[in-house]
């Protein structure tokens, strides 16, 4: 079974924190992604990567970066996190390729205060 | 930019049959994903359609039209753990996803 964990299931940090999301998978996936979830807006992708130190911006990344040192670890950072960045934050990895289907980790809910 | 619609809110009887439709407006198309997502879990993978017609998996089912840009997902003998969120994802172009805003699914006894 594809395992997509994440750091944290919830994080609660202040308003200019640095705040740091890790996701890793054991499935050797090429893909990996991060989204954010809001009641409505169903999920954005923020930044994607397909390999190693390789990445592209999805829909919404300001506000956010992201580091894929290692193949199977890929981590999303605020770095100054804001009161509209509270959100539900999910990663997901796939094999390279269209179509590929993406597994998701649980989720982290962050709320900046 | 991609446009994948779907119905907010379904509700239904426990045994009973509901269809989430989904339209889709997107630049290019390399299939449909239909996830379900309890609250506060994961979005779990339902279903790939990449041609036309309709794909059986037990009780759940899925259906494409790529001409008509719309799918439906068809959920039969509704059982109460089916209350959940039901997204509709397409592939347009390269790896990403575009996701429709979801639609949650109430089921009553």
């Amino acid at each position: 079974d594809v395992k997509v964990t994440q750091s944290s299931r919830y994080l609660v940090k202040r308003t200019g924190e640095k705040v740091f999301l890790e996701c890793v998978q054991d499935m050797d996936h090429e893909n990996m992604f991060w989204y954010r979830q809001d009641p409505g807006l169903g999920l954005r992708l923020i930044y994607f990567s397909y390999d190693v130190k390789m990445k592209e911006k999805g829909d919404i990344p300001e506000g956010y970066s992201v580091s894929r040192e290692k193949k199977e670890r890929f981590s999303l950072i605020l770095e100054s996190a804001s009161t509209n960045q509270t959100s539900m934050y999910l990663c997901a990895s796939s094999f390279l390729g269209k179509g590929e289907t993406q597994y998701f980790g649980p989720g982290t809910r962050l709320l900046v205060l | 930019g991609q446009n994948i619609d779907q119905p907010t809110e379904m509700t239904a009887t426990e045994g009973a049959i509901v269809q989430i439709n989904c339209t889709y407006q997107t630049s290019g198309f390399n299939g449909l994903f239909w996830y379900q997502q309890h609250a506060g879990e994961a979005p779990t993978f339902l279903s790939y359609n990449v041609l036309d017609g309709l794909e059986e998996k037990g009780r759940f089912s899925s259906f494409l039209s790529r001409s008509k840009g719309y799918s439906y997902l068809l959920l039969k003998e509704l059982q109460m753990k089916d209350s959940a969120s039901y997204l509709c994802a397409v592939n347009p172009n390269d790896y990403k996803l575009s996701f429709g805003a979801g639609t949650t699914v109430t089921v009553r006894a």
